[in-house]
């Protein structure tokens, strides 16, 4: 049974737009969560995370935002860059580290 | 620089052969963790260790062993007995402790083929 679940394998945006990448989870003893991209064949790069005792994590272009009550979390990109097409994956951590399956975010010219 | 060490990059391995990858990391960090790619599965967890001489389980353990005899070292096995071991294999690090360490750093990966 998943534990974290991203819903959408992809996600088109225009550049410029808004990207929102949501997440959920089941397991609320989570404590911590977090988003990291990742291009083919490299390791994940971390982009930002939020504590379990925070509902909004900002940071540049990059906002997560947590609703404990809906056990669901979502990261926000703006303005969307072509450098933002890549997966992205929402993971996190109690005692161990899961992640989701994925969405891959293509941003269109 | 600290970071953590894949090795090797690719492995062709012949079916009923065991190999290993190796995983190395310089950060002084307490947990490891192996995790696999396949396409559309996202990361699914191997193997985890908290502490040295210590590992537990992940989702798919089932054709793989792991051993933390060192605290820098965490290599995983990945056995005759795995079914379908062609994938895309992450290490990674965390600093240790549930509210210690905000991020996990994270190895280049290495491909494995089964020929």
């Amino acid at each position: 049974d998943q534990q974290v679940k991203q819903n959408s394998p992809s996600l088109s945006v225009q550049e410029g737009r808004i990207s929102i990448l949501n997440c959920d989870y089941t397991n609320s003893m989570f404590d911590y969560f977090l988003w990291y991209k990742k291009y083919p064949a490299e390791g994940p790069t971390f982009l930002i995370s939020i504590s379990s005792i925070k509902d909004k994590n900002e940071d540049g272009r990059f906002t997560v935002f947590l609703n404990k009550s809906a056990k669901h979390l979502s990261l926000h990109i703006v303005p969307s860059q072509p450098g933002d097409s890549a997966v992205y994956f929402c993971a996190a951590r109690d005692d161990k580290i899961i992640f989701g399956k994925g969405t891959r975010l293509h941003i269109l010219p | 620089d600290g970071g953590i060490t894949q090795s090797p990059k690719y492995l062709f391995r012949k079916e009923g052969q065991n190999v290993t990858l190796s995983c190395e990391q310089n950060l002084n960090h307490d947990a490891m963790y192996w995790y696999r790619q396949d396409p559309g599965q996202g990361l699914r967890l191997i193997y985890y260790s908290q502490i040295v001489n210590d590992f537990q389980k992940g989702d798919i353990a089932e054709g793989y062993s792991v051993s933390r005899e060192k605290k820098e070292s965490f290599p995983l096995t990945v056995t005759s007995a795995q079914k379908n071991p062609t994938a895309f294999y992450l290490c990674a690090s965390i600093r240790g402790g549930r509210l210690s360490g905000n991020t996990i750093y994270f190895g280049e990966g290495s491909w494995l083929t089964v020929v």
